[in-house]
């Protein structure tokens, strides 16, 4: 059964570092989301993506973010200068198409920062 | 902005027992979703909802789109100790629109 990918599983920084966090989505996709969650918190969205552009952003999702599909099969977050509270678990999510079909979500990123 | 209010926090049950959880939100969703995390995972889509007083079961698992659009119950029947986890809801608005959350039902079960 096709199933979001993300990499790395875990990812530990130094405060003001940039990370990249990667995702591959399932490959008919065309919707693809970044959503985080904070240790024992509920998840929070940050960005969704439609046609090569940012269609819809929360305001968490400031200027430290951007989000990019370079080659038509990876889906990138970046954060250009980490800082401690954007620690939490990053999960790429896609969706085929709007209407009936839903999200369907990967296994996350762990990011430390310290 | 939107919130769900998803009750209880916690239930803690005995193995065999029924499960009943809900949402409720102040705006319409015209999607409703339920999903199981376990620790350390992605939350794993349990039953989507697309029409209002829908009513849609996967297993032991039931739901329901309320007929006012803001709220939905998730009910396990015969609940069993690989039920443990923590259960969100999360409804949609618009066809492009991101997930709103609910803050989670964590479930305990005792075998």
């Amino acid at each position: 059964e096709p199933e979001v990918t993300q990499t790395p599983s875990h990812q530990v920084t130094q405060m003001g570092q940039e990370v990249i966090l990667r995702c591959v989505p399932i490959s008919n996709h065309l919707y693809f989301y970044w959503y985080r969650q904070i240790l024992g918190q509920k998840v929070e969205f940050l960005v969704s993506f439609y046609n090569n552009e940012i269609s819809e952003k929360s305001e968490i999702f400031d200027d430290q973010f951007s989000v990019e599909r370079p080659d038509g099969s990876n889906f990138t977050l970046k954060i250009r200068s980490t800082k401690l509270e954007d620690s939490a678990m990053y999960f790429c999510a896609s969706r085929a198409s709007p209407g009936r079909e839903t999200q369907y979500f990967g296994p996350g990123t762990r990011l430390l920062v310290l | 902005g939107q919130q769900l209010n998803q009750s209880p926090q916690s239930m803690f049950i005995q193995e065999g027992e029924d499960v009943s959880m809900n949402c409720t939100s102040s705006s319409i969703f015209n999607t409703w979703l339920w999903y199981k995390q376990d620790p350390g995972e992605g939350p794993v889509l349990l039953i989507a909802l697309y029409k209002a007083g829908e009513l849609t079961s996967n297993g032991r698992l039931t739901a329901q789109f309320g007929i006012t659009r803001k709220d939905s119950f998730l009910n396990i029947s015969a609940s069993i100790p690989s039920d443990v986890g923590i259960y969100f809801c999360a409804g949609r608005s618009g066809s492009q629109g991101n997930l709103i959350f609910g803050k989670g039902t964590k479930l305990s079960v005792k075998p």
